[in-house]
């Protein structure tokens, strides 16, 4: 049972260009919402949160957009920079608990 | 003002064998959570523990899985005779009771 979905195993984009990553989720009491940056053979980094009582939460060239009804929120990168080739994993939780993790999305950044 | 601290950073062990994986929290962080990333895939909760208590075990594998979080010391997850199947990257991660959860570097566990 995926309660957080990542669709999308693998993403290529040019620098410069906006990356946009997904992440659905199943359990309608998720009330926090993060994103993590991996790159191999470390651990994951927190990136960026969100609360379930916006809709929007920027820093810097990261932004990651709540869609509560549609059950979906994407991080959204711009400009990508070649350093941001990493795996990137979405997470919910629910009242401070325990994160739960999407698969991950392989975002590759070229030149 | 140092990270999560986990070791050893890679361990191989023969199936049959005991392996123990330990895990520092960031100072001031009470709360640990342990992770296993199989190939190719997520990462998957096992448990979460505070001082001296287990809080949520679901992710726990029945059998061979113990977890423990000392008033003193590192948390240790411990596998007993371990099998290929074991072979993963097993991520500790700690907070002080907010949702942020700060990673350590993970263990390769290599069942040979």
């Amino acid at each position: 049972d995926q309660q957080v979905k990542q669709n999308s195993p693998s993403l290529s984009v040019q620098e410069g260009r906006i990356s946009i990553l997904n992440c659905d989720y199943t359990n309608s009491m998720f009330d926090y919402f993060l994103w993590y940056k991996k790159y191999p053979a470390e651990g994951p980094t927190f990136l960026i949160s969100i609360s379930s009582i916006k809709d929007k939460n920027e820093d810097g060239r990261f932004t990651v957009f709540l869609n509560k009804s549609a059950k979906h929120l994407s991080l959204h990168i711009v400009p990508s920079q070649p350093g941001d080739s990493a795996v990137y994993f979405c997470a919910a939780s629910y009242n401070t608990d325990k994160l739960i993790f999407g698969t991950g999305t392989r975002l590759q950044v070229f030149p | 003002n140092a990270g999560v601290m986990q070791n050893p950073r890679h361990l191989v062990r023969r199936r049959g064998q005991e392996a123990r994986l330990r895990c520092s929290p960031m100072k001031g962080h009470s709360h640990v959570y342990w992770y296993r990333q199989l190939p190719e895939e997520g990462l998957k909760f096992m448990v979460y523990l505070q001082k001296e208590n287990i809080i949520d075990e679901s992710g726990m594998p029945k059998e061979r899985f113990s977890a423990e979080f000392p008033k003193e010391g590192p948390s240790i997850l411990r596998i007993q005779q371990v099998v290929r199947g074991d072979s993963a990257a097993y991520f500790c991660a700690s907070s002080p009771g907010s949702v942020e959860a700060f990673f350590g570097q993970g263990t390769r566990l290599t069942v040979v």
